[in-house]
């Protein structure tokens, strides 16, 4: 059964960084079938897919429109997570933020989440 | 990339069955790549349909899938106090967003 287990902090403040990792049991990061993600939900935006990882012989990231131009995820395989960083924060992305696993084999759908991190971004 | 459209809010009586409908667009739903979620106050998502009609070992069979055209529906049958949750629809996008959510139904078991 695999396990998704975040942390990081719930208070940011504007214009600073979000970092935040989740920690994988029962399954790899560099797993050939899975994908390894990062959603929030908002009440103002609802589920909002934020971006992926996944290796494939080499390692891959694809990410949503909307933060493109500030997000980052990469792969730690020495402890066996992933992690999000989210740069120049607002008020805007104050959300609960959750990992999930797409395990490749059940269409594009998410089978497998961390426990969720309600981020605020306030001075 | 626009949320897929789902009514807010579906009441029914024990027993009784649901149906929750997700509207999109030919750059999503018509993709056979649509799965439902149900989310308990606090709780992550949990997986309960994939692949429009597939159901994850361990579901419930009251739970059903399907879709014609550009809208999905899960339908919950015999429904019980423990389906009272939040459920939200999902479907792959042919845009670089890749999955797209829809905007959530509130189930309200009477």
């Amino acid at each position: 059964q695999v396990q998704l287990q975040q942390s990081g902090p719930g208070l940011v403040k504007p214009s600073q960084t979000l970092s935040l990792t989740c920690a994988i049991s029962g399954d790899s990061v560099s797993s050939k079938t899975a994908t390894w993600n990062w959603i929030r939900q908002s009440p103002s935006r609802g589920l909002e897919w934020l971006g992926r990882t996944w290796y494939r012989s080499r390692w891959y990231t694809g990410y949503a429109d909307s933060v493109k131009s500030r997000i980052f995820i990469n792969p730690d395989t020495s402890k066996n997570l992933f992690s999000l960083q989210l740069n120049a924060m607002t008020p805007e992305d104050t959300a609960l933020y959750f990992c999930a696993r797409d395990p490749g084999d059940t269409g594009w759908s998410f089978d497998s989440w961390g426990q969720g991190t309600r981020v605020t971004v306030s001075s | 990339q626009s949320a897929l459209t789902q009514p807010a809010s579906v009441s029914g009586s024990p027993g009784q069955s649901i149906t929750i409908s997700c509207t999109g667009t030919s750059s999503d739903i018509a993709y056979n790549y649509v799965s439902w979620y149900q989310q308990h106050p606090g709780k992550a998502p949990k997986v309960m349909i994939f692949d429009v009609t597939n159901r994850p070992s361990g579901v419930s069979n009251r739970f059903s899938g399907s879709k014609s055209g550009n809208t999905a529906s899960l339908t919950i049958s015999g429904l019980q106090a423990e389906d009272e949750a939040d459920y939200f629809c999902s479907s792959y996008s042919s845009s670089t967003t890749l999955y797209v959510f829809g905007t959530g139904t509130k189930v309200t078991v009477l």
